[in-house]
């Protein structure tokens, strides 16, 4: 079966610095992957989405990368501020032969940005 | 402004008694889902549809029945709710199909006693 996998040890770093978060996949070739954020109580909000025809994607600080291959997406947060505080949630989208609308969620990895 | 909006935001209920948790899309999505949350789980997909009259299963349907009657509307019923479907709701759209972002709603927290 299709599986997920995210650190669920939440990454505490210092202000300035860049965080790294792994997202890995098995048992299936998504044709994109995607990546949210979420904070507490709220629902998740979409950061970035990535083909996988795709080696490398960014938006203003966040820059994502898409490892077809190993089967891994990481998700880099550069000059990391306070604000950036949250969980992040990978989503691994279906294969090209599978229904589009099923759409699975990694569990997430929290990060704690201190100043 | 552009929101999916479920009501209610919170709930206290019994076990067995039938409760409808609506969503509504002001956006003309195509595309709408339900997921619940729950902690070490994570997002698990419980329903989705592709479009007005066309709904399928997640990955975790026992229990939940949903229907799309109209493109805005996206309601989850539970006819029986036990204990195990205390959860954190989250309602979600997104405008075509492959288009692949999803616009979530605020959540509703379910409690089943």
């Amino acid at each position: 079966s299709q599986k997920i996998e995210q650190n669920s040890e939440a990454l505490n770093i210092q202000e300035g610095k860049t965080a790294t978060l792994t997202c890995n996949y098995t048992n299936y070739s998504p044709a994109y992957l995607q990546w949210y954020r979420q904070d507490p109580g709220r629902g998740p909000v979409f950061l970035l989405l990535i083909r996988e025809n795709e080696k490398e994607k960014r938006k203003e600080r966040l820059k994502v990368t898409f490892d077809t291959t190993l089967k891994q997406s990481l998700f880099h947060i550069t000059a990391s501020q306070p604000a950036d505080s949250a969980t992040y949630l990978c989503a691994p989208g279906p294969e090209l032969t599978d229904s589009w609308g099923k759409l699975q969620f990694g569990a997430g990895t929290q990060v704690v940005v201190t100043p | 402004e552009a929101q999916v909006t479920q009501n209610p935001r919170y709930l206290i209920t019994v076990t067995g008694k039938k409760l409808t948790v609506t969503c509504s899309q002001n956006m003309n999505h195509e595309y709408m889902s339900w997921y619940r949350q729950d902690p070490g789980l994570g997002l698990r997909q419980i329903y989705y549809s592709m479009n007005v009259e066309v709904t399928d299963k997640g990955d975790v349907p026992e229990g939940y029945k949903v229907s799309r009657k109209e493109k805005r509307n996206f309601p989850l019923i539970l006819e029986s709710p036990s204990p195990n479907q205390t959860s954190l709701y989250f309602c979600a759209s997104s405008p075509r199909q492959g288009s692949g972002e999803l616009f979530f709603g605020e959540g509703s927290r379910l409690t089943v006693l």
